[in-house]
């Protein structure tokens, strides 16, 4: 079983709300990772977390806010996002941080922000 | 910087018509390069890793090669079902980032 899950598939928030994306795998993988994907765009690297811990994070503004509560979940906090922020959030994991190892994706969260 | 340049950005076949799509890449010290499809609006589904040059991977219609600077993916008398966008990424020694290309949308015509 190769999957990741993410919830929810669809969210429209306003720039003042407040709101989280969840992401989880069962896998018993140790990486786990948000990337963010504009419109025919490849997906943009956002955070990287390694056995619980965040390990990358490509300067991503504040508005974002990553968290692992544990090796299986992943959670993205939201606050006081802008139009452009607007795209698909799409998690992944692989079996080890590093090298080599193949990334799955899951589903993705298509996010509007109003 | 790691680059990865994938061609065509676009590609129409006929069905049962074969064709290749082309990743380049420039990194210092390639650990892996990966092959990914996407369909619109969902996420990237895994398809090979490469690790080293002359290496070669098959699934159904579709094969991957490696060379020191390019990767191909073969696809043999594709489907409408292969329609979809093709993406490239490669990693580096010692990092965990993953450098994606651009991708190849590929249509298949019934």
């Amino acid at each position: 079983d190769t999957e990741v899950t993410q919830t929810p598939k669809h969210l429209v928030m306003g720039m003042t709300n407040k709101k989280s994306l969840k992401c989880e795998q069962h896998m018993g993988h140790r990486a786990m990772y948000w990337y963010k994907q504009k419109a025919k765009k490849p997906p943009e690297l956002m955070f990287v977390y390694s056995y619980e811990k965040l390990s990358i994070n490509e300067s991503v503004p504040s508005r974002f806010s990553p968290e692992c509560p544990n090796s299986s979940l992943l959670n993205l906090h939201l606050h006081a996002l802008q139009p452009e922020d607007s795209a698909l959030y799409l998690c992944a994991s692989s079996r080890q941080p590093g090298d080599n190892y193949e990334q799955y994706f899951g589903p993705g969260t298509r996010l509007t922000v109003t | 910087e790691d680059q990865v340049t994938q061609s065509p950005e676009a590609l129409r076949l006929q069905e049962g018509e074969s064709s290749s799509l082309n990743c380049s890449y420039t990194v210092s010290g390639l650990r892996g390069l990966f092959w990914y499809r996407q369909d619109p609006g969902k996420g990237p589904e895994f398809l090979f890793t490469l690790y080293s040059a002359g290496e070669e991977k098959e699934k159904e219609r579709l094969k991957a090669t490696l060379t020191k600077k390019e990767s191909f993916l073969h696809i043999t008398a594709p489907k409408p079902e292969d329609s979809a966008t093709y993406l490239c990424a490669v990693q580096a020694g010692g990092y965990q980032k993953v450098t994606f290309g651009t991708g190849t949308k590929l249509q298949v015509i019934p």
